[in-house]
């Protein structure tokens, strides 16, 4: 099945400073990426996307970029602030067949942006 | 409306009880999933509902029993639970890329279940 790597699982940054996650995934039949952010006490927030057939993606202040060839994709927050403060997780996503996709998570990011 | 419900917020049973999580949407989705997220890590999927039918269970004890009862609602029915089943319960929903939808899954804000 497939597997996805997260690194940091904490990072720490100024406000107004950039925030990179980076995440690896296994399967190279993965076609979605999907990154969630989660508030204490709440569900995962879909914030960003990316399809395999785009390498970047960019809303506002976040942007991804993916790597098909080495199986990498990376969020990018810029001029962070204090309520950018959550757990992120990264996923991949496979065509379970049937109309549903099967998401794997990788195991998360504790971002703190220090005012 | 991006919007999925989950009921009830918070629920306490011991480990004789019965009880039900309840998940709807309204956004036509025709597939519906449920997971279990423990403290400080990832969800990590339980069923998947893809057109009212059960098209996968990731090897989940029978103490958990889904529901699909119409396109809207998924249950999770609950019976002789552990204390280690304590989590978060999230349910999500995503429409089929054949019906015009995109692999986007929604999440609702979970059930916060304590077995005691």
């Amino acid at each position: 099945g497939e597997n996805v790597e997260q690194h940091p699982s904490t990072l720490s940054v100024q406000e107004g400073d950039s925030a990179v996650i980076k995440c690896t995934y296994s399967d190279s039949a993965s076609n979605y990426f999907p990154w969630y952010k989660q508030e204490l006490g709440k569900g995962p927030q879909l914030i960003i996307d990316i399809r395999s057939n785009v390498g970047e993606k960019k809303d506002q202040r976040i942007a991804v970029t993916l790597n098909k060839t080495a199986k990498h994709f990376s969020l990018h927050i810029t001029e962070t602030q204090p309520e950018d403060s959550a757990v992120y997780f990264c996923a991949a996503t496979l065509d379970s067949g049937a109309g549903s996709y099967q998401l794997t998570f990788g195991k998360g990011t504790k971002l703190s942006v220090i005012p | 409306d991006t919007e999925v419900t989950q009921t009830p917020k918070h629920l306490v049973m011991g480990m004789t009880n019965k009880k039900s999580l309840k998940c709807e949407q309204h956004m036509g989705h025709r597939a519906m999933y449920w997971y279990k997220q423990k403290a400080k890590k990832p969800p990590e999927l339980m069923f998947v509902y893809s057109y009212e039918k059960l098209s996968i269970n990731e090897s989940v004890p029978s103490r958990f029993s889904p529901e699909c009862p119409n396109s809207s609602l998924l249950n999770l029915h609950l019976h002789a639970l552990q204390p280690e089943d304590s989590a978060l319960y999230l349910c999500a929903s995503s429409q089929d890329i054949g019906q015009g939808g995109s692999y986007e899954q929604y999440f609702g804000p979970g059930t916060r279940l304590t077995v005691t």
